[in-house]
């Protein structure tokens, strides 16, 4: 199994909502990432967990909240989110040391 | 701060022709870079990369990239585009973080539309 698996593949939600992305892999990979992406630009890195610690935080705002239940999951939990955070969130895993990273095909997301 | 530019917003190429995505480097130290690929509403797929060795480097569906230290780029090249090969196209930089895992940063992105 080499696939990175994103749920849901669309979501849409109001700014009084909470809701959850969900990422998964089998991989044994023990690094994962959160990445943001707007249409037609790069992605941009929000969260890296290794070995299911928080290792990088890139600054992103407490209305996003990640959390590594265990070695293949990692979840975004959003609340009160801004019409501006709708883009397509990209969850990624590797290996660690030199070793790529492998994307889902991503979350899109619409804030109304 | 490791970064990389990709100075083309889009390439237009003949199917058939040879196509030439460009992207330059600035890193302090070894580089390592990677070259993505992106289909529409679609995650990013895994072309190739250069940690070390060989300056020409071999990819997916067809794809190399040359490394070139003293011009600091690495250009993706396909001997031969198809129409399929149409899709965004990100050169990226990695870090190895010290808390473990990696930070790939991307370049803007460069939009190859190939054309019959």
């Amino acid at each position: 199994d080499t696939e990175v698996t994103q749920t849901p593949k669309h979501l849409v939600m109001g700014m009084t909502n909470k809701k959850s992305l969900k990422c998964e892999q089998h991989m044994g990979h023990r690094a994962m990432y959160w990445y943001k992406q707007k249409a037609k630009k790069p992605p941009e890195l929000m969260f890296v967990y290794s070995y299911e610690k928080l290792s990088i935080n890139e600054s992103v705002p407490s209305r996003f909240s990640p959390e590594c239940p265990n070695s293949s999951l990692l979840n975004l939990h959003l609340h009160a989110l801004q019409p501006e955070d709708s883009a397509l969130y990209l969850c990624a895993s590797s290996p660690g040391g030199l070793g790529k990273l492998f994307f889902g095909s991503g979350t899109q997301l619409s804030v109304l | 701060a490791q970064s990389v530019a990709q100075p083309e917003d889009q390439v237009n190429v003949a199917e058939g022709n040879p196509l030439t995505v460009k992207c330059t480097y600035s890193v302090s130290g070894n580089p390592y870079l990677f070259w993505y690929v992106q289909y529409p509403n679609r995650g990013l797929q895994f072309l190739l990369k250069y940690i070390t060795g060989d300056n020409l480097v071999k990819g997916s569906y067809g794809f190399e990239a040359e490394f070139n230290k003293s011009q600091t780029s690495f250009h993706l090249k396909k001997p031969s585009a198809l129409v399929s090969d149409s899709a965004l196209y990100f050169c990226a930089v990695r870090e190895i973080l010290t808390g473990g895992g990696n930070k790939l940063t991307f370049g803007t992105g460069t939009q190859l539309k190939v054309e019959l």
